[in-house]
């Protein structure tokens, strides 16, 4: 069975340009998150999908941030435009199950962007 | 913030050593998970342990949890240089919708 896997691996951009990372799920797995980690900093969550939908996006930091989830499969996080500040790695995790609720969430590699 | 926090930062020990990290938490819990991760790799789940239990094992690897102290420790006994990683515990809402990691520690193990 294939993991979760993210693309790309690492992505140098300028600052007020435009990136688009892609997550692709384990197969089946209705719940998506995204995380990210600052250099140094705790990982933090951005979003959750259920399917779709949105189920909770309160830790996207501004609206320069976008995440979608079109039929339910893989997902994107686009950053536009890019700041310095936005530099980091991303990671991407699915699961069955909410991950609160006894289940474990599988990790992508993560993205690492890098904004200069 | 309801992030956790891992003590300490960085442990350096010999292999054949023991290896404690803590992990401190500010809110309420469903259940605290460890999670490992390998320089330039994603997080690997390695033990999960529910808000009602105090004890878990796995292997090498021994999880306690101290919900009066909203507190939790991660021993990995016996460790071998393949443990040198850095290690997160992360903590999910009641709802399950919000994960909640720590900053990490990183821990080396010489050969």
């Amino acid at each position: 069975e294939a993991g979760v896997t993210q693309f790309p691996s690492h992505s140098v951009i300028e600052k007020g340009q435009t990136v688009t990372l892609r997550c692709d799920p384990i197969s089946g797995h209705d719940n998506l998150y995204w995380y990210r980690r600052v250099m140094g900093k705790e990982i933090k969550f951005l979003l959750h999908f259920v399917k779709e939908s949105k189920q909770d996006e309160s830790g996207m930091p501004n609206n320069r941030f976008l995440a979608e989830r079109t039929g339910g499969t893989y997902s994107t996080l686009k950053v536009q435009p890019a700041e310095l500040e936005d530099s980091g790695v991303y990671f991407c995790a699915s699961s069955q199950s909410p991950a609160g609720v006894y289940s474990k969430q599988y990790f992508g590699p993560g993205t690492r962007l890098t904004v200069t | 913030s309801q992030q956790g926090e891992e003590d300490p930062q960085a442990l350096s020990i010999q292999e054949g050593e023991n290896a404690t990290m803590n992990c401190s938490y500010k809110t309420s819990i469903n259940n605290l998970q460890w999670y490992r991760q390998n320089s330039g790799r994603g997080l690997v789940h390695l033990i999960l342990i529910r808000s009602n239990e105090r004890e878990k094992h796995s292997g090498r690897l021994r999880v306690t949890l101290d919900t009066s102290k909203k507190s939790s420790s991660l021993l990995i006994t016996a460790s071998r240089a393949a443990d040198t990683a850095s290690y997160f515990c992360a903590t999910a809402s009641n709802t399950g919708n919000q994960f909640y990691f720590g900053t990490g520690t990183s821990l080396t193990v010489i050969p």
